[in-house]
């Protein structure tokens, strides 16, 4: 079956510890995202990348970093500079042209 | 003010009900508009789709838009225990552009 694929599901993070999240897609698409979502708020684009070795900032880049080498693969790397790192992380994709986002099921991170 | 709004809930409804939500914006530039679903501890799973101002139905969903009031809403009828979930709204300025999203609004459907 097509879909997005997030790991691992649950995630605990020492403090000063970098941590990546994998994210990996099979439907094809060009476009990939992470967002933070916090309790009660809406979800905030961390990263997104509309081609393979091409990626731009979000709203709230600061403290993490993304990489994009392959279509289907974008992960997320969670770094010790990331104040206040707990929160579910999602990831999306979608095609190109005018169609919505598809999303994961994403990844609780919480702080050792 | 939040760029897009939306009352927390929880919403609790009998099923069989209408549940009606809604959701507010202030940026005119958004074109495009989402309804999301989120099951706890889910991602969130696309419901609707809709460009500009109208209607727009799919199955016991509707979902209508008023550029003019920048207000949004969704409608699901015959609500169902199933249907117990988060919704969020989220509009976008073009299309493929990226999401802004409301806070979401919990609903909770009771046998």
């Amino acid at each position: 079956d097509g879909g997005i694929t997030q790991s691992p599901k649950y995630l605990f993070r020492k403090e000063g510890q970098n941590v990546t999240l994998s994210c990996e897609q099979n439907l094809n698409h060009d476009a990939m995202y992470w967002y933070r979502q916090d309790p009660g708020q809406g979800l905030r684009l961390i990263y997104y990348s509309q081609i393979v070795n091409d990626f731009q900032k979000g709203d709230i880049a600061e403290g993490y970093s993304v990489s994009r080498e392959k279509k289907e693969s974008f992960p997320l790397t969670v770094t010790s500079a990331q104040k206040n790192p707990t929160a579910f992380y999602l990831c999306a994709s979608r095609e190109t042209g005018a169609q919505p986002q598809h999303f994961g099921d994403g990844t609780r991170l919480s702080i050792l | 003010q939040k760029e897009v709004e939306q009352d927390p809930g929880p919403l609790s409804v009998p099923e069989g009900a209408i549940v009606s939500l809604n959701c507010t914006y202030s940026n005119s530039a958004f074109q495009y508009f989402m309804w999301y679903r989120q099951y706890s501890r889910k991602g969130p799973e696309l419901l609707m789709y809709t460009y500009s101002s109208g209607n727009k139905e799919d199955g016991r969903f509707t979902a209508q838009v008023d550029k003019s009031s920048k207000y949004i809403s969704l409608f699901i009828r015959d609500s169902q225990p199933s249907d117990s979930a988060t919704y969020l709204c989220a509009p976008s300025k073009a299309a493929g552009n990226k999401l802004t999203f409301g806070g979401g609004t919990r609903v909770l459907v009771k046998p």
